[in-house]
């Protein structure tokens, strides 16, 4: 049982570039988590979603997108990487409400645009 | 949404010395209420959880943290550190009708021997 796995660990991109962030999960979580982490912030919600084909905007959207094929997997794109998007990413999963509501995080993608 | 406020961004603390770390949320609607730890370079791990029933809440390492309802505060705290307690704290509010988590902004805590 793996929990919630990220990649990659590190990627350096230059302004304008486009990546996506992978995220997958084999806990049969239904809902998962898109943050980002920048030094004395804490962690702002980027995207969530509920299930399968079901996104949602959190607190800082822009400049992202997400998609929810499958259960399991969440990736994150960027699109015309920019400065402000240097961070550190977690993505995060939990059960569905009526069941116990903690998120678990995978290891982070620390992402540097230069 | 809710806010939430760590009253601390660091905290030195001597080996073998108690530590509080304060934490007070927004608003007083029904809450889920969490502490999260984070060792350098790593992702979150949840060191405790508030949901529900008894307000005083204990981790397996040691930690315990008081949800108290009228200050809308879940303050943590540890009779006595270790080096390894090295580490960010995280607090973190739900409202129980929903899931997403508000974080507070963090607090580092520096062990010292």
């Amino acid at each position: 049982n793996a929990g919630v796995t990220q990649t990659p660990k590190f990627r350096i991109l230059k302004i304008g570039q486009s990546m996506t962030l992978q995220c997958t999960q084999d806990m049969n979580h239904n809902y998962m988590y898109w943050y980002r982490q920048d030094p004395g912030m804490g962690l702002k919600l980027i995207y969530y979603s509920v299930g399968a084909g079901i996104t949602d905007k959190g607190e800082v959207p822009n400049g992202y997108n997400v998609s929810r094929s499958t259960t399991e997997d969440f990736p994150l794109r960027l699109e015309l990487a920019a400065p402000s998007q240097t961070s550190v990413y977690f993505c995060a999963s939990s059960y569905s409400r009526g069941r116990a509501p903690e998120q678990y995080f995978g290891p982070g993608t620390r992402l540097t645009v230069t | 949404a809710q806010s939430v406020t760590q009253l601390d961004s660091q905290v030195p603390v001597f080996e073998e010395a108690p530590v509080e770390l304060r934490c007070n949320y927004s608003s007083s609607v029904s809450v889920y209420l969490f502490w999260y730890v984070q060792y350098p370079n790593q992702g979150l791990q949840l060191l405790l959880k508030y949901l529900s029933g008894s307000t005083l809440v204990e981790s397996i390492n040691g930690f315990e943290a008081e949800f108290n309802k009228s200050q809308t505060s879940f303050h943590l705290r540890k009779p006595s550190v270790h080096i390894s307690d090295t580490a960010e704290y995280f607090c973190a509010v739900s409202d129980r009708d929903d899931y997403k988590l508000s974080f507070g902004a963090g607090t580092t805590v520096t062990v010292r021997a």
